[in-house]
């Protein structure tokens, strides 16, 4: 039990659409990270929120943003979907954002573009 | 660019023999390495770790040892149990709270 949730669990949206995932972290982790998960593929970083602010991103285009609000959750926000979009999105969290500290993840939100 | 690579997709192991799931990896600023075990419709759960300074590191039938002149890792499960039929994934990360970079993933099936 990692203490971290995700909502919703699936969701289906058209290509253009936006969309908004949320994440709620385990209490005292301030640290955030987002990840894409393709079909048969390895985690993909998106991006790292520490106490509200963006610090670290991937290799992923300005249409994936997020937010991190001061309660331990969080969102992904993702304008103008496209097919590739389609993937499992999870967040993890920890403790703090040096040092070797684990990330632990949500069970994630599966989202189909159509 | 792959910097963390898992060669074999799949591998299968007979209950109480020794499970070997290996990763060869590319970035030499990886200081931090990290297994995670994962089950369909569940989120990814951590295992075990590793930092650079350490050749092994031991967590009941979990082992997983470094050789960084190899840029290479494995993951030891002894005894194997039907219960750790999963997809395991390793992941780098120049330190933990960080970026992390998994591979592809190995699937585990364990046979009772």
């Amino acid at each position: 039990e990692t203490g971290v949730t995700q909502s919703p669990t699936h969701l289906i949206k058209t290509r253009g659409q936006q969309v908004t995932l949320r994440c709620s972290s385990q209490s005292g982790h301030n640290t955030v990270s987002w990840y894409q998960q393709a079909l048969g593929q390895g985690p993909q970083f998106i991006f790292q929120y520490y106490r509200e602010e963006e610090n670290g991103r991937g290799n992923f285009p300005p249409r994936f943003s997020g937010l991190q609000f001061p309660n331990y959750s969080s969102e992904l926000n993702v304008n103008a979907l496209e097919l590739d979009d389609s993937a499992l999105y999870l967040c993890a969290s920890s403790p703090q954002t040096s040092g070797q500290e684990t990330q632990y993840f949500g069970p994630g939100t599966r989202l189909l573009v159509l | 660019d792959q910097q963390v690579k898992q060669n074999s997709p799949s591998l299968s192991v007979q209950e109480g023999r020794i499970s070997i799931l290996n990763c060869d990896y590319t970035n030499s600023m990886f200081d931090y390495f990290l297994w995670y075990k994962k089950y369909p419709a569940e989120g990814p759960t951590f295992l075990i770790s590793i930092s650079s300074i350490k050749d092994k590191n031991e967590d009941g039938r979990f082992t997983v040892f470094l050789n960084k002149s190899a840029k290479h890792l494995s993951l030891h499960i002894v005894p194997s149990q039907p219960g750790d039929s999963a997809v395991y994934f390793c992941a780098g990360a120049i330190s933990a709270g960080n970026m992390l970079t998994f591979g592809g993933g190995t699937r585990l099936m364990v046979k009772p």
